[in-house]
């Protein structure tokens, strides 16, 4: 069973900031990496598809890259609406898999 | 536009059964793969199950935890996804989220408390 790891669990950056997130794979899953993002109290969205693709509607301040293991999203300018839980999710033929998520706050 | 919207959520106790609803609407519910996801209190993401559509089968997937306990089915008259829980435990507490597809659209979720 492929595991997916992220980090760091928690993340304090100010606004402006450009924030990073790390998404690692157990094995090779190729491109088949997606990003959500929870904000409290709401159900998640998705941000990224297919490693690097935004979904309709996500600001272009948000972009996703890697392929086999290793997998970021990066936030160019932090806004204070990203305020969120990320999760990287894998998809294959018969199941989803979650990352447990990083926490991004505000300073 | 995609919508779907769950219910059936409640407080029930241990041992006991449920069935969550998923109501779609903006596309065909039996030409879709759905999923349901979870989200205990305070907790992370978990999948549930998937159901194929219709073309590829109908076919459904369960996690470990549930497997045997859960079954997805579809009233395609009503465009409606159902998750049938049984034999709860209270590790089963959660929100229950159905998503189109592999998560471009999510519900709001229905809570599902399992107590004595």
């Amino acid at each position: 069973e492929i595991v997916l790891t992220q980090s760091p669990a928690t993340l304090s950056m100010s606004p402006g900031e450009r924030v990073v997130l790390s998404c690692r794979a157990s094995q090779s899953i190729s491109y088949y990496l997606s990003w959500f993002q929870q904000r409290p109290g709401q159900a998640p969205r998705l941000l990224i598809y297919d490693a690097s693709k935004r979904a309709p509607g996500i600001p272009a301040r948000f972009s996703g890259s890697g392929s086999g293991t290793d997998f970021t999203l990066t936030i160019s300018s932090l806004e204070p609406e990203d305020i969120a839980v990320y999760y990287c999710q894998l998809r294959n033929n018969w199941r989803l898999t979650f990352g447990g998520g990083t926490t991004v706050q505000i300073q | 536009e995609v919508q779907l919207v769950e219910s059936g959520g409640g407080l029930i106790e241990p041992g006991g059964s449920l069935r969550l609803s998923c109501a779609a609407s903006g596309f065909t519910l039996s030409n879709a793969w759905m999923n349901w996801v979870r989200q205990a209190p305070g907790k992370g993401l978990e999948w549930v199950g998937r159901i194929r559509s219709k073309s590829d089968g109908g076919t459904t997937d369960y996690a470990t935890p549930v497997k045997g306990r859960f079954t997805l089915s579809r009233d395609d008259s009503k465009n409606t996804l159902h998750l049938h829980l049984n034999s709860l435990e209270t590790e089963d507490t959660a929100v229950y989220y159905c998503l189109y597809g592999l998560g471009s659209s999510w519900g709001q979720g229905t809570l599902v408390t399992v107590s004595s």
